[in-house]
């Protein structure tokens, strides 16, 4: 398993600023990920950050509104910018390990404690 | 494309009683794993059980388990003897070759 950390846990913002997030994990990962979670919604994936490479974006998520930063297997920040109300919502960043079921390999996610932002 | 339905949005439950959470899914990969997550109002996100698709045997975890349909793309969550801390927003998932799809959620509320 992993252990992720978030800060900050919840904030409060005024429109037109911009809010970085941290996420820091326990152990190496290849894989970060960053989600949204808007009120009473599902996880929806923001984009994928691998360490050394600029990170991949979902369609309707562009760099310019959430800059990622993967400077090493141990952290990443997702930025966001130029907030408006719309933007309130939880972000969550998770982790992708991998483990033996038998002979065959699988993969798991495991999240973080999320990241409140209330835009004003 | 993937997709993952949960036709529930809220269930009850007795305390002590069994209780069984709806899933389906659609997939084009032939090689997946499908996940119940449990999200508690503290938010947190905790694995409860996963489903290898290769696998016919349904998984079980404690008082945790599922009922795999691969041929009708369904996977259904059943909980026994619920608990009060059983109360959770619970996600179903599945993930192909890297990305996990989620399903709307389904609210369980324990009654005691």
């Amino acid at each position: 398993s992993a252990v992720i950390s978030q800060k900050p846990s919840r904030d409060i913002c005024q429109r037109g600023t911009s809010l970085t997030i941290q996420c820091q994990v326990d152990s190496q990962v290849t894989m970060m990920f960053w989600y949204r979670q808007q009120p009473g919604q599902s996880l929806t994936l923001i984009a994928t950050a691998n360490q050394g490479s600029e990170a991949t974006y979902e369609s309707g998520f562009v760099i310019d509104k959430f800059p990622i930063s993967r400077p090493n297997l141990t952290f990443s920040t997702l930025t966001v910018s130029n907030m408006s109300p719309e933007d309130s919502s939880i972000y969550l960043c998770s982790v992708e390990l991998g483990g033996l079921a038998g002979s065959r390999s699988y993969n798991e996610q495991f999240f973080g404690p999320g990241t409140r932002l209330t835009v004003l | 494309a993937q997709t993952v339905t949960q036709s529930q949005p809220e269930m009850s439950v007795q305390e002590a009683e069994t209780v069984t959470l709806s899933c389906t899914y659609d997939t084009s990969e032939s090689d997946y794993y499908l996940f119940w997550y449990k999200q508690p109002p503290s938010r947190q996100m905790i694995l409860v059980i996963r489903q290898e698709a290769y696998k016919q045997q349904n998984a079980t975890e404690n008082r945790f388990s599922v009922n795999f349909q691969k041929a009708a793309k369904s996977f259904s969550l059943k909980i026994s003897d619920s608990q009060l801390g059983d109360a959770a927003m619970y996600f179903c998932a599945s993930s192909g070759t890297y990305k996990y799809i989620f399903g709307t959620g389904t609210r369980l509320k324990v009654l005691a």
